[in-house]
């Protein structure tokens, strides 16, 4: 069946731009996940849903990061006035409920801010 | 969360068992031992995970030490597309975010 699709999966920002990026988890996933990895490191958690509500946004690193999904599904990362440290690989992660330790991955958008 | 230390790296010989150690001696007792893979340019891909006892799956076995302070993840026999970095995380079964470490790559060679 169909994985979690990203949407760009690369993207080039001047500094102060701002950018969206998607997620379409897999079909039934209630939950959803955010994650940010910058270049030879581990992914670093940023946000997490279940359904339409934003129950753990402790990684956002700025109040520049916002993420919604408002139907439950379709998933949207938004950094505003990009900034160069903001450039990383941008991973989605979707679950079920119950199992939010087997988390599916996507492929992840590269953001590069010049 | 519990610490975990992985080697930075490790290499294989393709067909031979791949065995990735991981030490969590802060480990607790409601904490998991989760594993994940990434291949180049690829998320990170669920392997196993385990409270106490040994686990087996189609892609690997678990092992982890009576004390819960270390585990061992065992590829059996490696194929050039287990390449990847190995990642160890340990974290109460409830939790929903997971900490990343560094990782292990693994090299299997031809």
């Amino acid at each position: 069946g169909a994985g979690v699709s990203q949407s760009p999966r690369y993207k080039v920002a001047k500094r102060g731009q701002d950018v969206a990026l998607r997620c379409d988890p897999i079909s039934g996933h209630v939950s959803l996940f955010w994650y940010q990895q910058a270049l030879g490191q581990g992914p670093e958690f940023l946000t997490y849903f279940q359904n339409e509500a934003q129950l753990d946004k402790s990684g956002l690193p700025s109040d520049r990061f916002f993420a919604e999904r408002p139907e439950g599904s379709v998933s949207t990362l938004k950094i505003q006035r990009t900034q160069q440290e903001d450039s990383a690989v941008y991973l989605c992660a979707s679950s079920l409920m119950v199992r939010t330790y087997e988390q599916y991955f996507g492929p992840g958008t590269r953001l590069t801010v010049t | 969360d519990a610490k975990t230390t992985q080697p930075p790296s490790m290499d294989c010989a393709e067909g031979r068992a791949a065995n990735l150690p991981c030490n969590h001696s802060t480990i607790s007792g409601n904490e998991y031992v989760y594993w994940y893979r990434q291949i180049h340019s690829q998320g990170p891909q669920y392997i196993i995970h385990g409270l106490k006892n040994n686990e087996t799956n189609e892609m690997a076995s678990l092992i982890i030490t009576e004390d819960r302070k270390s585990s061992t993840l065992i590829l059996p026999h490696a194929t050039l597309r287990d390449t990847a970095v190995y990642y160890c995380i340990v974290t109460p079964g409830s939790a929903r975010q997971l900490t990343f470490g560094s990782g292990t790559q693994l090299t299997v060679l031809p």
